[in-house]
């Protein structure tokens, strides 16, 4: 089972900051297989990128990631309002798929 | 509006059984494998199970195999998941989730539609 790692476990930054976000894997990702969801309190997750670096669709270009085989990072260039929320990671490459503990990013 | 919609959670008793079931609607069911994920209070995601478009494969995490089952009807744009023997590790808050087909012909991928969850608490 792939285990995966974020850090830091909150982010606390200002709007118009950037964050940058980290998900590390205890062994490479098959096919660099890697997405980010975004969810807020009450709400179910948001697929932001797949594939490691590709958008999903509708996501505003601010997100970005980027890695491959064991480290990824997720970037959001200038923090707005509505993205202060918990971000998770998850390999889809092999079974069992896996997320990450998730990260909170908070207003500071 | 594509969307997906949970239901049959509640409070179970210890070593009873809950089933669940997911609605599809918006989009051609049957072209997609569908998965279920589920979140404990407070916690992270952890996924469960997955099932492919023609039921033809099935996968489980390790910790809900041989008491877990999902199947799905296509006729009727259905998920289901029952649970048996239920431990009180599995409260959660259990969504049903659309297998996306961002990567064409490879039965891998994220997933882009997500239901809003039904709870599953099991406690005596």
């Amino acid at each position: 089972e792939i285990v995966l790692t974020q850090s830091p476990g909150t982010l606390s930054l200002s709007p118009g900051e950037r964050a940058t976000l980290s998900c590390r894997a205890s062994q490479s990702v098959s096919s660099s297989y890697l997405a980010w969801y975004q969810q807020k309190p009450g709400q179910a997750p948001r697929l932001l990128i797949y594939g490691a670096s590709s958008r999903a669709t509708g996501i505003p270009d601010r997100f970005s990631g980027s890695g491959s085989g064991t480290d990824f990072t997720l970037t959001i260039s200038r923090l707005e309002p509505e993205d202060f929320a918990v971000y998770c990671c998850q390999q889809y490459g092999s079974l069992p798929r896996t997320f990450g503990q998730g990260t909170k990013v908070e207003i500071k | 509006e594509v969307q997906l919609v949970e239901s049959g959670g509640g409070l179970v008793q210890p070593g009873r059984s809950l089933g669940l079931s997911c609605a599809a609607s918006g989009f051609t069911f049957d072209d997609y494998a569908m998965h279920w994920v589920r979140q404990a209070p407070g916690k992270g995601l952890e996924w469960v199970s997955g099932i492919s478009w023609n039921s033809g494969s099935i996968v489980y995490a390790d910790s809900v195999k041989g008491r877990f089952t999902i199947s799905r009807d296509n006729a009727k744009n259905s998920l289901y998941l029952q649970m048996n023997s239920l431990i009180v590790e599995d409260t959660a808050l259990y969504y049903c989730a659309r297998r996306s087909m961002v990567h064409g012909s490879d039965t891998r991928g994220p997933f882009d539609i997500w239901g809003q969850g039904t709870m599953v608490t099991v406690s005596s």
